[in-house]
């Protein structure tokens, strides 16, 4: 069946705008999580749904990061006033439930000039 | 502050040598999952073990857990070039269910 899906794949913006990121999980995979992850670190966890609400959001830097799942399999990253610290790939992944294993999507690659 | 240390940050080993990473928590662990990233790919789901001195293994991999749920390794017999990239843990606390990545161990093969 196919797997977690993320678009775009790349994404160039400049400094100061708005970028939304998106990802398709896996179909009946009730948990689905959001990381960035810099060159030579681990994912960085930044929000993990179940269903269609944020079980936690801990991970989100500030308040210009927000996500959202309106219903419960779809969902969308959204960064306002991008910052060049924002660069990073930011990988969905989804499981079955919480404590399963994590299929992660190929990333969506933020470039911020 | 840093709550898991993943050692060592990289290893270089000639192929056919033994390759080991670990995983250390200053707090118990509910469970732990490894992953592997290729260069370029993304982590890929290896093992979750969450018993207390479990060990597992897959092929040559042998992947440990404490006895006191604080630590745990991977171990790779006989190293060979499909093994090359970076090994993830992935823990859970058990305190207050936080979900922590180790910033990986990345598995070199000299030339």
């Amino acid at each position: 069946g196919a797997g977690v899906s993320q678009t775009p794949s790349n994404k160039v913006t400049e400094k100061g705008k708005y970028v939304e990121l998106r990802c398709d999980p896996i179909s009946g995979h009730t948990a689905l999580y959001w990381y960035r992850q810099s060159l030579g670190q681990g994912p960085e966890f930044l929000i993990y749904f179940q269903g269609t609400g944020a079980a936690d959001d801990s991970g989100l830097p500030n308040d210009r990061f927000f996500a959202v799942r309106p219903e419960g399999s779809v969902s969308t990253l959204k960064i306002q006033r991008t910052e060049r610290g924002d660069s990073a790939v930011y990988l969905c992944a989804s499981s079955r439930d919480r404590e399963d294993e994590q299929y992660f999507g190929p990333g969506t690659r933020l470039t911020v000039t | 502050g840093q709550q898991v240390m993943q050692i060592p940050q990289y290893q270089h080993v000639q192929e056919g040598e033994d390759f080991t990473t670990y995983c250390n928590s200053s707090t118990t662990l509910s469970n732990i999952q490894w992953y592997k990233q290729r260069p370029g790919g993304h982590p890929v789901f290896l093992i979750q073990l969450v018993k207390s001195g479990e060990v597992k293994k897959q092929k040559r991999l042998t992947f440990q857990f404490g006895e006191a749920k604080k630590n745990s390794s991977l171990h790779i017999t006989a190293t060979q070039t499909t093994d090359v990239g970076t090994y993830f843990c992935r823990v859970r606390r058990d305190s207050n269910y936080q979900l922590i990545w180790g910033a990986g161990t990345k598995l070199i093969i000299k030339p």
